[in-house]
């Protein structure tokens, strides 16, 4: 089956510490996105890649990292530099193109605690 | 800027009648897309139903139907016939066609709870 895996679900970090988050595809979608949770709130963008090799800072990219060497994988790498880095991690991804509806898939998501 | 209003934190329903989960936006574009998402306690987005800003009919999909005013950049999502598997935080979002982000902007969601 078609699908976006995250891992792991449950992350557990000390403060100070890098830790890097999976997000792996195989809907062979150009363009893949990573999206940051907090407690009653929406999604907010931390970054996009529309293509291999290419990514783009989002509205909240401050202390998170991301590469993007196959189209299949767009880590993200939360360092000791996001003061605030406790929160629910979504990865999605999609066709990309300009037209519609280009709708996001998302994957289960990783819930990173850091203490 | 865009921006996706739900003034609904919470809204509850009774099992198998229908609800209306409000949702306005705000933008200065002319082509958009409006999408409707479920996030059930397991913490997945699921999408559900999407309107295009030149689509003339409102969208609908299964249960799902959208009561789209564009005039006053209202897009409500109404669910037919709830069901207990209906409960679950609903998001609405909203994408400008032709952008180069491509990204999607939510809103804060509204917290839909079916009674038995």
């Amino acid at each position: 089956d078609g699908g976006i895996t995250q891992s792991p679900k449950y992350l557990f970090r000390k403060e100070g510490q890098n830790v890097t988050l999976s997000c792996e595809q195989n809907l062979n979608h150009d363009a893949m996105y990573w999206y940051r949770q907090d407690p009653g709130q929406g999604l907010r963008l931390i970054y996009y890649s529309q293509i291999v090799n290419d990514f783009q800072k989002g509205d909240i990219a401050e202390g998170y990292s991301v590469s993007r060497e196959k189209k299949e994988s767009f880590p993200l790498t939360v360092t000791s530099a996001q003061k605030n880095p406790t929160a629910f991690y979504l990865c999605a991804s999609s066709r990309r193109g300009a037209g519609a509806p280009l709708e996001q898939y998302f994957g289960p998501g990783t819930r990173l605690t850091v203490t | 800027a865009q921006k996706i209003t739900q003034t609904q934190p919470g809204m509850f329903v009774q099992e198998k009648e229908a609800v209306t989960l409000d949702c306005t936006y705000d933008t200065s574009d002319q082509s958009y897309g409006l999408f409707w998402y479920k996030q059930p306690s397991s913490g997945e987005m699921i999408f559900l139903i999407y309107q295009g800003s030149y689509d003339e009919q409102n969208a609908t999909e299964g249960r799902y139907s959208l009561n789209f005013q564009k005039a006053r950049k209202s897009t409500n999502l109404v669910i037919s016939a709830s069901q207990l598997g209906d409960s679950a935080m609903y998001f609405c979002a909203m994408r400008v066609i032709g952008g180069s982000q491509g990204n999607l902007i939510f809103g804060k969601g509204t917290k839909l709870s079916v009674k038995p």
